[in-house]
């Protein structure tokens, strides 16, 4: 069964550092491309940052350009989330997202066929 | 970048009647080199992760009963359940994957009369 867990989400103040994980189970983690998706409290879904399978391309949403950093460890099934430089509107849930695998033309980043249950990140002082 | 706009906000539909979302973009997710449409719906119940609904606009992910169905084309899409039951009360979001960042809708929620 494929499975997406989260760690990682606390309490941190505004200008704090986090770091996520998203440990990855029953499927081959180094061939499928993985994001980020947040959600903040009652509101929608928005796409975060984006990692590809085997050499590592990054891509990430304007809102946390230059804050954020997404890597992965194949060898751990792992993903990870840095989040630095922390604002009130980074609260939110972090959700892990597997890409579908299939062939997209075009596509950078194309649906999300497996998410994980979310971790909540919460900045304030 | 590419703003997803779906409408209602908000639905109540009695049991065993159709539901129907509108998801449109702001430009064009046809892709020509394939013919493809570059949109996904999926659906939230409360306090879970989204699930993945439909892809291509219109193939259902496995597993998916059959009363779910997507269609549109180009920049206007819709989701319909044909016979709403209980359990389908949650959230729908259509998401386009034609550029980068890929972009979800604001959501529908819709309820039973």
């Amino acid at each position: 069964e494929v499975q997406l867990l989260e760690f990682g989400g606390d309490l941190v103040q505004p200008g704090g550092s986090l770091r996520l994980s998203c440990a990855a189970s029953g499927f081959t983690f180094s061939s499928f491309d993985m994001s980020w998706v947040r959600q903040a409290p009652g509101k929608g879904l928005e796409w975060v940052s984006a990692i590809s399978g085997s050499d590592f391309r990054t891509y990430y949403a304007d809102s946390v350009k230059g804050r954020f950093t997404i890597s992965r460890d194949n060898s751990k099934n792992t993903m990870y989330l840095q989040m630095n430089s922390l604002r009130a509107e980074d609260t939110a849930v972090y959700y892990c997202a597997k890409s579908s695998g299939q062939r997209v033309p075009a596509a950078i980043v194309d649906w999300f066929d497996t998410w994980g249950q979310g971790t909540l990140v919460t900045v304030s002082s | 970048d590419i703003v997803m706009t779906q409408s209602p906000d908000s639905l109540a539909v009695s049991l065993g009647e159709r539901a129907t979302i509108n998801c449109k973009s702001s430009q064009s997710v046809l892709y020509s080199s394939n013919n493809k449409n570059y949109l996904a719906w999926y659906q939230q119940k409360p306090g879970q992760p989204p699930k993945l609904l439909i892809y291509w606009a219109s193939t259902r992910e496995s597993g998916v009963p059959d009363r779910f169905s997507g269609s549109g084309s180009g920049t206007d899409f819709t989701l319909t359940i044909s016979s709403l039951q209980a359990e389908d009360v949650a959230v729908y979001y259509c998401q386009q994957y034609y550029a980068t960042p890929p972009a979800f809708g604001q959501g529908t929620k819709l309820e039973i009369k």
